[in-house]
Formats: C-alpha cells, structure tokens, sequence
C-alpha cells in the first residue's frame, strides 16, 4: 500500500460546525504532515506529527485542532471555521523525521473544504 | 527568509520538449524536489537531486541542477496532453519544504 487516503473529499460547513478531516497511511511512514493550499498556490505547512507527537506548528488558528491517535492515522479537527479557511487540506507523510534524509513526501489527494 | 521561485507558465507544444525552471536561494539545500498537481489532485512526487548531484534522469524526465547559479531544470521530453498540470519546485531548507509558486504547463495540439 503505497497510499495516504484523505476522508472526507469534500466538506461544506458552516462558521458554528465542528468537524474532523481525517488520514490513513499504511506505509510505515513515522512522519505525517498537514498543509493547506489556496487556488493557484502553494501548500502551506500547517503541522508536522514526527513519532505520533507534534513537533511543528506553525503558527495555525487554535480552531484548527490536530490530533494523531496512532502511527497511521492523522486528524484535524475544525472548529468555529472561517470562510477563508476555505480551501484544500492535504495530508502528507514521510518515512523519515522529519528533518533527516531526502524525506520524500506522499501527500494525499485532499479534502477540499468550503466554509459557509 | 529562503525563497524558490517559477515561472507560472509554460506552453509547449505536444511532442516537443518541456523545460520548467526553478531558482533557490538556500545554498546549504541538501534536497530538491519537482511535485506534480493535476486540477483537483494532491501532489504527486515527480522526483528528486540530492545537492552533491548535477543531472538525474528517469524515463522522459531529466533534472538539472547548478548549484553554483542555484538554477535547478526538469526536462519533459516528448510532452503527451496527459503532463498537462502544475509542476512545484521545492528545496529542503532545515526542517521543512520551501515551494515555489508552481508552473502551470499548458499543451498545445
């Protein structure tokens, strides 16, 4: 299983909704990654999960709530969202920690998130 | 801060060759990287040079890098409709990816 699979695909919710987007991988992978990407950008760092424990944040709202329950599976919970938070959130993860060697990333097809 | 910057498009012709360019400024990068994203896809790792690396090739794709210039190159050869995406440079700068803004690759018929 070569795979990060992101559910839900798409999210529309409302500014008082709380909701979870979440993230499988089956590689072995111990690093796991949280970007966001506007239209026509960049993804942006928002968290890194190295060995099931936060090790980057990067500056992200309080209402954006990561969590990593085990070495596969990566969550990021919302809450009291804006809509300009809409937008793509990617899962990604590594095989190495983060920092050392090539650490190839496999990112995740996204849940595209809308924000009434 | 450290920066890796595009072009943001490039048309090319189908058949002829892509060549997508990308300057850094980190020059203790010890990883570059080219990602692929289709409309409405996640990225997709295309392939990578160590630093100590000037030419890596793989099937129609090949990177070159000049480090003294910072420059680094992906060559599509024979681009077919489906390389149609945005392609991101990225450098491994410390603990994370610095991307750039992503060339969007257009062909032509």
């Amino acid at each position: 299983d070569t795979e990060v699979t992101q559910t839900p695909k798409h999210l529309v919710m409302g500014m008082t909704n709380k909701k979870s987007l979440k993230c499988e991988q089956h590689m072995g992978h111990r690093a796991m990654y949280w970007y966001k990407q506007k239209a026509k950008k960049p993804p942006e760092l928002m968290f890194v999960y190295s060995y099931e424990k936060l090790s980057i944040n990067e500056s992200v709202p309080s209402r954006f709530s990561p969590e990593c329950p085990n070495s596969s599976l990566l969550n990021l919970h919302l809450h009291a969202l804006q809509p300009e938070d809409s937008a793509l959130y990617l899962c990604a993860s590594s095989q190495d920690r983060a920092g050392s060697g090539a650490n190839v990333l496999t990112f995740g097809a996204g849940s595209r998130l809308t924000v009434l | 801060g450290e920066d890796v910057e595009q072009s943001l498009f490039l048309s090319v012709r189908e058949g002829d060759s892509s060549v997508i360019n990308c300057t850094y400024t980190d020059s203790s990068s010890t990883y570059l990287y080219w990602y692929k994203q289709e409309p409405g896809a996640g990225l997709q790792l295309l392939t990578y040079i160590f630093s100590n690396m000037d030419m890596k090739q793989d099937q129609r794709l090949t990177v070159l890098l000049n480090k003294k210039d910072k420059h680094l190159s992906l060559r599509i050869a024979d681009t077919q409709t489906g390389d149609s995406a945005i392609y991101f440079c990225a450098e491994r700068s410390n603990y994370q990816l610095i991307w750039g803004a992503g060339t969007k690759l257009i062909i032509k018929p």
